[in-house]
This record gives C-alpha cells, sequence and structure tokens, in this order.
C-alpha cells in the first residue's frame, strides 16, 4: 500500500501559487518524500525530492514539516501547463522502489 | 540529462500474439529499471523491478511467465508480454535509475509510455 495520502483534486487559478499538500504519517527516517505530475497520456515527470530540509529548484518548493509527517509542493506561478496529476511518493525503505498512491488532480484555470 | 526512450508508443496486436517493449536510458547507465502498468483513470501499478544482468523481481500477482523482462546492458531493458488477451491492454511505463549524465541512483526517471491495446 502507499504510505501517502492526497487530496483527490484541486483548482488553482493561472498566476497564482498552487500548494499540494501530502500526509505521510508512517514515513520513517531514511526515507525520502518524492514528487511527480504526470501529464495525460505521458511518463511521470520527476519534480523534487527531500529528506527533511525544505529543497527548491527551477519547477517547485518542497515544504517538510519538521516531524516530517507531511509536506507541501508549491508551484509558485501556476500555468495551464501545469495541469496534471500529482504524485507525493515515500520511497520504500531499503529498496529503490516507488509505490504510487492516488495523487492530486490539479487543473490551473485561466 | 536523464533521459528514457520507450518504443513503440503505441500497439495494437491480436489476441495469443507477443509484444514486445524495449525501455532505453538514452544519456545514463541504468543500474536498475522497473516497469508498471497503468489502466486509464487508475494510478500507476509497479509490475517488476530488474538489474542489470539479474532476473527481475516481480510484486505479488504479476506473472513472470506472461511478462518477460530482460534486462541485458546498462542501457536497455524490455518487457514481453506473451500469450496478450484483450485484458492485457494498458499503459506500460518503465523508469530507470542509475549513474552518470546526470542520473542518481536514488531516482527514477520515466519513459513516455506504451499503449498497447489487444484486439
Amino acid at each position: 500500500d502507499a504510505k501517502t495520502t492526497q487530496p483527490p483534486s484541486m483548482d488553482c487559478a493561472e498566476g497564482r501559487a498552487a500548494n499540494l499538500p501530502c500526509n505521510h504519517s508512517t514515513i520513517s527516517g531514511n526515507e525520502y518524500v518524492y514528487w511527480y505530475r504526470q501529464i495525460h497520456s505521458q511518463g511521470p515527470q520527476y519534480i523534487i525530492h527531500g529528506l527533511k530540509n525544505n529543497e527548491t529548484n527551477e519547477m517547485a518548493s518542497l515544504i517538510i514539516t519538521e516531524d516530517r509527517k507531511s509536506s507541501t509542493l508549491i508551484l509558485p506561478h501556476a500555468t495551464l501547463r501545469d495541469t496534471a496529476v500529482y504524485y507525493c511518493i515515500v520511497r520504500v525503505d531499503g529498496t529503490y522502489k516507488y509505490i504510487f498512491g492516488t495523487g492530486t488532480r490539479l487543473k490551473v484555470l485561466a | 540529462g536523464a533521459v528514457v526512450s520507450q518504443h513503440p508508443s503505441r500497439v495494437i496486436c491480436k489476441s495469443g500474439t507477443s509484444v514486445k517493449i524495449e525501455c532505453r536510458s538514452l544519456d545514463f547507465q541504468a543500474t536498475t529499471m522497473f516497469w508498471y502498468r497503468q489502466f486509464p483513470k487508475q494510478s500507476l501499478m509497479l509490475m517488476a523491478t530488474s538489474n542489470e544482468g539479474s532476473k527481475a523481481t516481480y510484486e505479488q500477482g504479476v506473472e513472470k511467465d506472461k511478462f518477460l523482462i530482460n534486462h541485458a546492458s546498462l542501457t536497455l531493458s524490455t518487457l514481453t508480454v506473451t500469450s496478450a488477451h484483450p485484458e492485457d491492454s494498458s499503459f506500460y511505463i518503465c523508469s530507470a535509475s542509475g549513474t552518470s549524465g546526470g542520473a542518481s541512483t536514488d531516482t527514477q526517471y520515466f519513459g513516455p509510455g506504451t499503449r498497447l491495446t489487444v484486439l
């Protein structure tokens, strides 16, 4: 079973920040949190990952709570092309496997 | 960097035939490759994990004799769906992790997927 839970869908206005939450309350100390997105009929695209500290790259920011039981992916200025299903994944401890949850379907509105 | 390709992107076949799907890492050495399947409006389901030169490890409920996986080199893995039936119709996606070319062993890089339709 997936170790993460996410809201099934969210809307965001174009140009505004999109904040996508993820709960991973059973995460263990050395498990990373990964975020991917999947645009319709394509393979998932890597966005960002982190362990304890907040992370930022050219696509997004990742905020991880101090207890590591939840995280938020932030797309600072959402565009229509950001419409996709966003997956939060905790890699299975001791392996390189990902178990995908149901993800959040983000719709960016014009 | 860290680009993964799949071929073909789309295939239609008759029931009972076998179909081979290729997954290639274009600019890095893929020490581990993964195969997933995705049904419409559902999430990705991991089918198997393969390491170069080793037998694949299949997830529970995945028939290894039906879904043959070969990872013969550091840039190529193949998935063969044997004696395909309509219920095998799905979107098959591979991913790879590895070293060099900007890739990381900790991160999976996904191919664009192959849509299989079995008539």
